[in-house]
């Protein structure tokens, strides 16, 4: 059965660093873009980064450019999210995602003094 | 950047009648290569998103023929044909055609009358 099980949340201070993870399981992880999408609290969904099958490209929207940069290693099928000095405005539940069609079951970030 | 504007945002509907939700998008969604990727999410309380339509009208595995998703170019609506007390929640359309940088609506918060 194809899963994606985050990890690495929790309250950190504005300013510092967390990193993500984000295991897969049940399908070959290697040949699929993977994204980062995130929910501020009460709020929409928020599409944050996303990384080709190999690594090779990555992208991401204005509001973390610069901050914020995911990468994967295949041979352990997990997905990272390195996230650099944190604002309040990135406080959030963060889902891993793989095409779409397959959400995890997100981790909540809280950037809080 | 493209622009997804839904309506109704809250979208109060009876116990086995219809409901209609409308995606709007600020440039044409039909991608280079024919295809036109919109997709629609639900996210019930607490929960993470699932997919269930991609590329405009496709359903997804396990998603009821209740729901069906139409459109073309900047116009799309899902439709729920009976609602049922277990389709309360947010949907969000999605667009995947301007890769790599994806949006999603707003979202449209179905309830219960």
């Amino acid at each position: 059965q194809e899963q994606l099980v985050e990890s690495g949340g929790g309250v950190v201070q504005p300013g510092r660093s967390l990193r993500l993870s984000c295991l897969a399981s049940g399908f070959h992880f290697s040949n699929y873009a993977m994204h980062w999408v995130r929910q501020a609290p009460g709020k929409g969904l928020e599409w944050v980064a996303v990384i080709y099958y190999d690594g090779n490209k990555k992208y991401y929207p204005d509001s973390v450019k610069g901050r914020f940069t995911i990468s994967r290693d295949n041979s352990k099928n997990t997905l990272y999210l390195q996230m650099n000095s944190l604002r309040d405005e990135d406080t959030a539940v963060y889902y891993c995602a793989k095409d779409g069609s397959l959400w995890g079951q997100g981790i909540l970030v809280t950037v809080s003094s | 950047d493209v622009v997804m504007t839904q309506s109704p945002l809250p979208l109060p509907v009876t116990l086995g009648q219809p409901a209609s939700i409308s995606c709007r998008s600020s440039q044409s969604l039909v991608h280079s290569d024919g295809n036109t990727y919109l997709s629609w999410f639900q996210q019930r309380p607490g929960q993470s998103p699932r997919r269930l339509i991609y590329q405009v009208s496709n359903r997804d595995s396990g998603v009821p023929d209740r729901f069906s998703g139409s459109g073309s170019g900047t116009d799309f609506t899902l439709k729920i044909s009976r609602v049922e007390a277990d389709d309360v929640g947010v949907y969000y359309c999605m667009q995947g055609t301007h890769w790599p940088l994806y949006t999603f609506g707003q979202g449209t918060k179905l309830e219960i009358k």
